[in-house]
């Protein structure tokens, strides 16, 4: 069972690069949502997609963009990636939102140098 | 911005202890609580979902406790392993929020 696959799995990049996340789960999961995880700060949410179609910002969207592809499919992308954007990045899905449990990626370790 | 606040941070336990840690979360509107554990290098994994005031959920020698009148879930270990080490999350949300917000998570060590 593949579940919840990212790509890629680690990424360094300069300042100022952009780079896509990608995220797709196999699981029929109306939702899915991008974390990031940083050292003492626990896991915050970016962007998250209820459904196919629809995406909200999370506590942190300030510099990324997000797009829900298919239902299948949801990325993240730093236009401009800065310092303050290196972490670990995790996507997530659940079959509903609030009251479904998530399943989360492997994670996707960005440095931006 | 809810606050989800776990206690204590970290622990360290011998083998065989019992142990339990705190999530603590806004009484008004509750919603769901969650509680994940999540292992170096892994992905975080779901223990338990609870909705319902005085829910009490199970799995193995893990067990939760929810009160959301007065706000606060209890995560008990039984009996901890050394595989139990791991940082416990818990995360929450209110009725009319799609989202979830994570606590920092508790640290757990057990020593064999």
């Amino acid at each position: 069972n593949a579940g919840v696959t990212q790509t890629p799995k680690f990424q360094v990049l300069k300042t100022g690069q952009s780079m896509t996340l990608q995220c797709a789960q196999d699981m029929n999961h109306n939702s899915m949502y991008w974390y990031r995880q940083d050292p003492g700060m626990g896991l915050r949410l970016i962007y998250y997609s209820a459904s196919e179609g629809t995406t909200d910002k999370g506590e942190v969207p300030n510099g990324y963009n997000v797009s829900r592809l298919n239902k299948r499919e949801f990325s993240l992308r730093l236009e401009s990636a800065a310092p303050s954007q290196t972490s670990v990045y995790f996507c997530a899905s659940s079959s509903t939102v609030g009251m479904a449990i998530q399943y989360f990626g492997a994670g996707t370790r960005l440095s931006v140098l | 911005i809810l606050n989800v606040e776990q206690s204590p941070q970290s622990l360290h336990v011998q083998e065989g202890d019992s142990t339990n840690f705190t999530c603590s979360f806004p009484s008004s509107n509750f919603y769901a609580l969650h509680w994940y554990r999540w292992e170096t290098a892994k992905s975080p994994e779901a223990l338990f979902v609870m909705t319902l005031n005085g829910d009490e959920k199970k799995k193995g020698r893990i067990s939760a406790t929810l009160n959301t009148k007065e706000g606060y879930s209890y995560l008990y270990i039984k009996g901890s392993q050394p595989e139990d080490s791991a940082t416990y999350l818990c995360a929450f949300s209110q009725g009319g929020s799609e989202k979830l917000v994570f606590g920092k998570g508790t640290k757990l060590t057990v020593n064999p």
